[in-house]
């Protein structure tokens, strides 16, 4: 069973409107993280934004901010102020720790084009 | 601050070869993490290191092998290359404890 789950393959959004990007995820574990992480075409993965399993408040950072509603496991991004510059992949990941290791677990992306 | 650093950024292999994979990670990190990521998908896990040490690895056959050296540079070797191991390799380390990863911009194998 997939442990991220994002259902959209695209999505579309008019500069300056806001979107949100869709994840879900699935563990057993009460203590875990899951991060947004953006890829351009150049193939590096950047890092957006970070939520813990025990953070009460939703995390901002800028123009992101993490819809965290843990009862329905879900993760979900929103961009608001889209710039054409965020078009790119963009990856739902979770942190479980087998063994103490802490190890990333990625959903297959959704790929947002920003239009003028 | 240098981030992580892979090398090269682009390869292109026969099948049935070896190829060798390189990975420096950020100052202050000591550990190092390897994902492959074929076309469309995700990073999947392959491994990571600490302490020179494969400390958990994800499902993937022991052709792939790695190490980890006292500088806490990295490499990944695959052996026995197959076309289905064509992707993009990416390196991420981190600082044992903390919870954030960085990124290199990978490495693109291409085997033929």
């Amino acid at each position: 069973a997939q442990k991220i789950t994002q259902t959209q393959p695209g999505m579309f959004v008019q500069e300056k409107e806001a979107v949100t990007l869709d994840c879900t995820y699935d563990t057993s574990d009460q203590s875990y993280g899951l991060f947004w992480y953006k890829q351009p075409s150049s193939g590096e993965m950047i890092f957006l934004i970070y939520q813990g399993s025990y953070d009460e408040q939703n995390a901002t950072e800028g123009r992101y901010s993490l819809n965290f509603q843990k009862a329905r496991k879900s993760a979900n991004l929103v961009i608001s102020a889209s710039q054409l510059g965020d078009s790119a992949m963009y990856f739902c990941a979770m942190r479980e720790l087998p063994s103490g290791y802490s190890t990333l677990t990625f959903g297959k992306g959704t790929m947002l084009l920003v239009s003028p | 601050d240098a981030g992580v650093t892979q090398s090269p950024t682009h390869l292109i292999k026969t099948r049935g070869q070896q190829v060798t994979l390189r990975c420096s990670p950020k100052s202050g990190h000591d550990t190092v993490s390897w994902y492959q990521q074929a076309l469309g998908q995700g990073p999947q896990f392959i491994f990571q290191y600490y302490e020179e040490e494969e400390r958990q690895r994800g499902n993937f056959p022991d052709r792939f092998s790695g190490h980890q050296f006292p500088n806490y540079s990295s490499e990944l070797n695959v052996n026995a290359l197959l076309l289905g191991d064509s992707a993009l390799y990416l390196c991420a380390s981190r600082r044992q404890g903390n919870y954030g990863y960085t990124f290199g911009s990978g490495t693109r194998l291409t085997v033929v």
